[in-house]
């Protein structure tokens, strides 16, 4: 089956510090790669996508590659804020155990802490 | 306008009470999800409708009862839940099932504590 396999947190940093998180994946078939954001107390937002080998997903300073032959979507922001302190979810869209459509597999999640 | 609007923002209810959340969006999306998240951990999906048909249950106790009214609108309908229900209570949608590049918009959540 479908599993996404994040770095474990909590992740700290300092403000302006390079960010990176790791996420790689097992999918049976040819899946799209999405990073999801949750700040606290809210919903999952969309931070970026890539639905094919190298295809880089980027947004808001934060970016991440679609690596086939390392099955890995690493997220990475070369200078952090205090305002990107949330959970980051990886996750994988793949048509999974018969079914007819994309069900969303997540990762763990990691929680990234910025200090000023 | 990428908003998926969830209704009410925190509920508290008894384990005899009958509640209802409510969800809406007007992307024009067709697919439309409810998904359950406990702390610190991720979503787990729990129904999804399609052209305002369910699609998939994913086993979920039938103390939850999920309705599409029309293609912009799905509800959740609660009754007889246990304290181990307590949890966020996310909707989302996409603009349809058939491809899984289709990205899921997220509401922001019903914080739903049973007692």
């Amino acid at each position: 089956g479908n599993s996404v396999t994040q770095m474990e947190g909590p992740v700290t940093l300092s403000e302006e510090a390079f960010l990176t998180i790791n996420c790689t994946y097992t999918a049976t078939g040819y899946p799209s790669l999405f990073w999801y954001v949750q700040y606290p107390g809210e919903g999952l937002q969309l931070l970026l996508k890539a639905t094919k080998a190298d295809d880089k997903g980027s947004n808001k300073g934060f970016e991440a590659t679609y690596r086939k032959e390392t099955t890995s979507f690493h997220l990475e922001k070369g200078s952090v804020q205090v305002s990107d302190s949330a959970v980051y979810f990886c996750a994988l869209s793949d048509f999974a155990g018969g079914t007819s459509y994309g069900k969303l597999t997540f990762g763990q999640g990691t929680i990234l802490t910025v200090h000023p | 306008d990428t908003e998926v609007t969830q209704t009410p923002k925190h509920l508290v209810m008894g384990m005899t009470n009958k509640k209802s959340l409510k969800c809406e969006q007007h992307m024009g999306h067709r697919a439309m999800y409810w998904y359950k998240q406990k702390a610190k951990k991720p979503p787990e999906l729990m129904f999804v409708y399609s052209y305002e048909k369910l699609s998939i249950n994913e086993s979920v106790p039938s103390r939850f009862s999920p309705e599409c009214p029309n293609s912009s609108l799905l509800n959740l309908h609660l009754h007889a839940l246990q304290p181990e229900d307590s949890a966020l209570y996310l909707c989302a949608s996409s603009q349809e099932l058939r491809s899984p590049s289709y990205e899921q918009y997220f509401g922001p959540g019903t914080r739903l504590t049973v007692t």
